[in-house]
């Protein structure tokens, strides 16, 4: 079955210190990968997205990740968080008609 | 600028009423979806439309109806027969198929009182 897993329901780093969110995925095929911010009372908006090519790919606000086939996984990353990060970050994985979202992982600041 | 835009913000409804949760879209998106968001459950499909005049159960779909009449428009209606209304409804959209990632609105807060 298709599924999404962020293994980390909290996380709270310093202001200034890297980060990174764990996401692994079950699926058939390599599925097309995304990571999304949600802020409380909103809707949800797109950090970047993988198809195919470079398995790097760097999004908007800083943010990165990485695909690993090999570990079926889409960590994202920055290396120097600022307040304004803090949030929910919910990593997605889809290919044909819908996408499949992982249960989000709440990213606290410390000043 | 184009986009997707969900009313009312906030809704309340009284136990037994069926209530209808508006979703615009002026991107020009084929498919449409609503999700329902509750803590820690994160995004739970109720419906999906791909089309005008078709449209598909998600994972939720009970206590729910939708339509899809026009290219732009996708309302939901939670019915009184849905046992626990309460939660934040999102509706989003994406060109054709979803592969290429979704467009969401900002969502409507629905409150039982």
């Amino acid at each position: 079955a298709q599924s999404v897993t962020q293994p980390d329901i909290h996380i709270t780093v310093s202001e200034g210190a890297s980060l990174e969110l764990r996401c692994n995925y079950s699926y058939g095929a390599t599925p097309y990968l995304f990571w999304y911010v949600q802020s409380p009372g909103q809707g949800l908006q797109l950090l970047l997205k993988y198809f195919s090519g470079d398995t790097l790919v760097q999004g908007i606000k800083g943010f990165e990740a990485e695909f690993k086939r090999s570990q079926s996984s889409f960590n994202l990353r920055k290396p120097s968080v600022h307040w304004s990060d803090a949030a929910e970050y919910f990593c997605a994985v889809g290919r044909d008609d819908k996408i499949i979202f992982g249960k989000g992982t709440r990213l606290h600041i410390l000043p | 600028d184009g986009g997707i835009t969900q009313s009312p913000k906030y809704l309340f409804r009284k136990e037994g009423q069926n209530v209808t949760l508006s979703c615009e879209q002026n991107l020009n998106h084929d498919a449409m979806y609503w999700y329902r968001q509750d803590p820690g459950q994160g995004l739970r499909l109720i419906y999906y439309s791909q089309i005008v005049n078709d449209f598909q159960k998600g994972d939720i779909a009970e206590g729910y109806s939708v339509s899809r009449e026009k290219k732009e428009s996708f309302p939901l209606t939670v019915t009184s027969a849905q046992k626990n209304p309460t939660a934040f409804y999102l509706c989003a959209s994406s060109i054709a198929q979803g592969a290429h990632g979704y467009t969401f609105g900002s969502g409507t807060r629905l409150t039982v009182v």
